[in-house]
């Protein structure tokens, strides 16, 4: 069974600073990886996708992601922290290219200060 | 186009009372799903469909049910309502192709 792990409960950053939110997964066979994002009282967002071929991923709101196989990661990143992104940001794996329900970690809240 | 459609947004029980939470899409998706969020905790799928008449429990199923007599609509019973079932629930859907979940708003569900 696949599973997903962000290490970071809560992360801090400055407003045009650079973020970088850990995501790792666990699943034997080729993911599928997704960053959702969710503001509070709010639904979730998706910001990207990986399903195969490149594996830098670019996303909406200026978010980019990287799957790398060899450390089973798939981090976010954006270069550039505005105050609107602070927000619940999750990470999630399938088996497929979506429809076996996803698998989500436990997420990370980030708060971005002035 | 309303997409996914919960409703109610929010909601209080008293301990032992019924309720369902009703889910709609208008997207003609086979696939749907409900999930429950908690804090710390990201989101645990309870129920899923893969089309009308067929539905498979889910990571948390225990104290819910749920039905699926059209492609349509996926509503969420739950039965006895509990302390432990206070949480946010959400619906969603995807492609026959997969690629993309789409989901409703949520549920705010207190239970006292």
């Amino acid at each position: 069974a696949q599973s997903v792990t962000q290490p970071d409960i809560h992360i801090t950053v400055s407003e045009g600073a650079s973020l970088e939110l850990r995501c790792n997964y666990s699943y034997g066979a080729t993911p599928y990886l997704f960053w959702y994002v969710q503001s509070p009282g709010q639904g979730l967002q998706l910001l990207l996708k990986y399903f195969s071929g490149d594996t830098l991923v670019q996303g909406i709101k200026g978010f980019e992601a990287e799957f790398k196989r060899s450390q089973s990661s798939f981090n976010l990143r954006k270069p550039s922290v505005h105050w609107s992104d602070a927000a619940e940001y999750f990470c999630a794996v399938g088996r497929d290219s979506g429809n076996t329900p996803l698998v989500f970690g436990k997420g990370t809240r980030l708060s971005v200060i002035a | 186009n309303a997409g996914v459609t919960q409703t109610p947004k929010f909601r209080i029980l008293k301990i032992g009372q019924s309720m369902t939470l009703q889910c709609a899409q208008d997207m003609n998706h086979n696939y749907m799903y409900w999930y429950r969020q908690d804090p710390g905790m990201g989101l645990k799928l309870i129920y899923y469909s893969v089309g009308a008449g067929i539905t498979d429990k889910g990571e948390v199923p225990n104290g819910y049910n749920v039905s699926r007599s059209t492609t349509e609509d996926f509503p969420l019973r739950l039965e006895l309502a509990a302390p432990s079932q206070t949480s946010v629930y959400f619906c969603a859907t995807t492609q026959p192709s997969g690629n993309t979940i789409y989901f409703g708003e949520g549920s705010w569900l207190t239970v006292v």
